[in-house]
């Protein structure tokens, strides 16, 4: 079973509705996070958590929130979504230290019309 | 702040040798970070270099220059499975800052 795992993996919604990304992880990492890729632009960090109840912005965190009730859940909303949200969106947890990696999901990818 | 530097494409021949560069910027450095991505998939870990040297493992091996603020990725015996985008990431304030990634498309 994969470690980390986001649901949908693949969703295409209309402007203005209302989102949840999913992301679950069974490595027992406090460290969690958000991070939308867009052709051309990398990885750009949405949102991060340390803990549960802990959040912290990112570089785009416009148009987004988050929420950690419990350690294994990070799940991004998208309260009015818009067309240039459309993206490849990746969770990923890491452990307590800088020096270790980060362990991605699989990505969803959303379009929204 | 951070800011990553990577050149955008490339095209090498199955079983040469390909270098690929990283430029950073940062006010915090706890190490670089190397990961491959397959189109449409996840960002899998290569390497972590935190000390000035070479790193080898296998196929591919990197670099890095703290004072220089550099880093290089090298790709040896290119095989077809290779064919992917390679990401540079800085570690620092409790993030991983991304530079955009460098393609490389393997040909037979």
């Amino acid at each position: 079973d994969a470690d980390v795992t986001q649901t949908p993996r693949n969703r295409i919604t209309k402007t203005g509705k209302r989102i949840m990304l999913e992301c679950s992880q069974t490595k027992g990492h406090d460290r969690m996070y958000w991070y939308r890729q867009d052709p051309g632009l990398g990885l750009r960090l949405i949102y991060y958590s340390f803990d549960v109840k802990d959040i912290n912005k990112g570089e785009i965190s416009d148009g987004y929130s988050v929420s950690r009730q419990a350690q294994a859940k990070f799940s991004l909303s998208l309260e009015s979504a818009i067309p240039n949200q459309t993206a490849l969106y990746f969770c990923a947890t890491r452990g307590w230290s800088d020096t270790e990696t980060q362990y991605f999901g699989p990505g969803t990818r959303l379009l929204v019309l | 702040g951070q800011n990553i530097d990577q050149p955008t494409e490339m095209t090498a021949t199955e079983g040469a040798i390909v270098q690929i560069n990283c430029t950073y910027q940062t006010s915090g450095f706890n190490g670089l970070f190397w990961y491959q991505q397959h189109a449409g998939e996840a960002p899998t870990f290569l390497s972590y270099n935190v000390l000035d040297g070479l790193e080898e493992k296998g196929r591919f091996s990197s670099f890095l220059s703290r004072s220089k603020g550099y880093s290089y990725l090298l790709l040896k015996e290119l095989q077809m499975k290779d064919s992917a985008s390679y990401l540079c990431a800085v570690s620092g304030n409790n993030r991983l800052a991304f530079g955009k990634g460098n393609q490389v498309v393997v040909i037979p």
